[in-house]
């Protein structure tokens, strides 16, 4: 159980253009999902906490309007990253946090998303 | 806000023998602390958690300690196997932040034949 699921896995795409992420929980209701970036060799590093059915909460210094989020169900949230540049290619990964009994605290992580930006 | 401390960033192990990551942190107020392990190019996968109220935690090769009054925690990995290899990262979450994960900078584990 707890599986979360991201897609695309990798994408390419051109300057300017926008590119969005999908991350699901598959088998559990998650009323929260955060979203990381992850650059190489590097921890990752909370962009944002995405609760369903409001906006979402951003960490200082990330754009929202760069990286638009949307958490639409209780099982998907999505990521936007609007008009991207290279400078927005990186490892963006999202998780979820079980919202039914038990450990409330814990989040399980998707696979990933590689995004590069040409 | 949490600041988590992890060493060492690096650790290479012959297989079979045991390997120790330690962490720390600031928030007295963090109740919640899980470990993670990534493999390269992947998401991170939970691979043992433990609470404050809690010292010790098992689970098969894995154990997890946590010293409240020194605010340390540590990973026990014995037996290591190849497959171990990876990145670990420990997290801490202060009580009241909605469950916001604040992360180690990780340690790559190496596990040598």
């Amino acid at each position: 159980g707890a599986v979360v699921s991201q897609h695309p896995s990798w994408v390419i795409c051109k300057s300017g253009t926008s590119v969005k992420i999908e991350c699901r929980s598959l088998d559990f209701q998650a009323t929260t999902m955060f979203w990381y970036r992850q650059f190489p060799k590097q921890s990752l590093m909370l962009m944002a906490t995405s609760n369903e059915g409001s906006k979402a909460t951003y960490e200082q210094g990330v754009e929202k309007d760069k990286f638009l989020i949307n958490h639409a169900s209780l099982t998907l949230s999505t990521l936007t990253v609007t008009s991207a540049h290279p400078e927005d290619s990186s490892f963006y990964i999202c998780s979820a946090r079980d919202g039914g009994q038990g450990n409330t605290d814990t989040q399980y992580f998707g696979p990933g998303t590689r995004l590069t930006v040409l | 806000g949490e600041n988590v401390e992890q060493h060492p960033s690096t650790l290479s192990v012959q297989e079979g023998d045991s390997a120790v990551i330690k962490c720390t942190y600031s928030d007295s107020a963090s109740n919640y602390f899980p470990w993670y392990k990534q493999e390269l190019g992947k998401g991170p996968q939970l691979i043992i958690d433990i609470r404050s109220n809690v010292g010790e935690k098992k689970d098969q090769r894995i154990a997890v300690t946590l010293n409240k009054t020194a605010k340390h925690f540590s990973l026990h990995i014995t037996e290591t196997q190849p497959e171990d290899s990876a990145v670990y990262f420990c997290a801490a979450v202060p009580r009241g932040t909605a469950s916001k994960l604040t992360f180690g900078t990780g340690t790559r584990l190496q596990v040598t034949l």
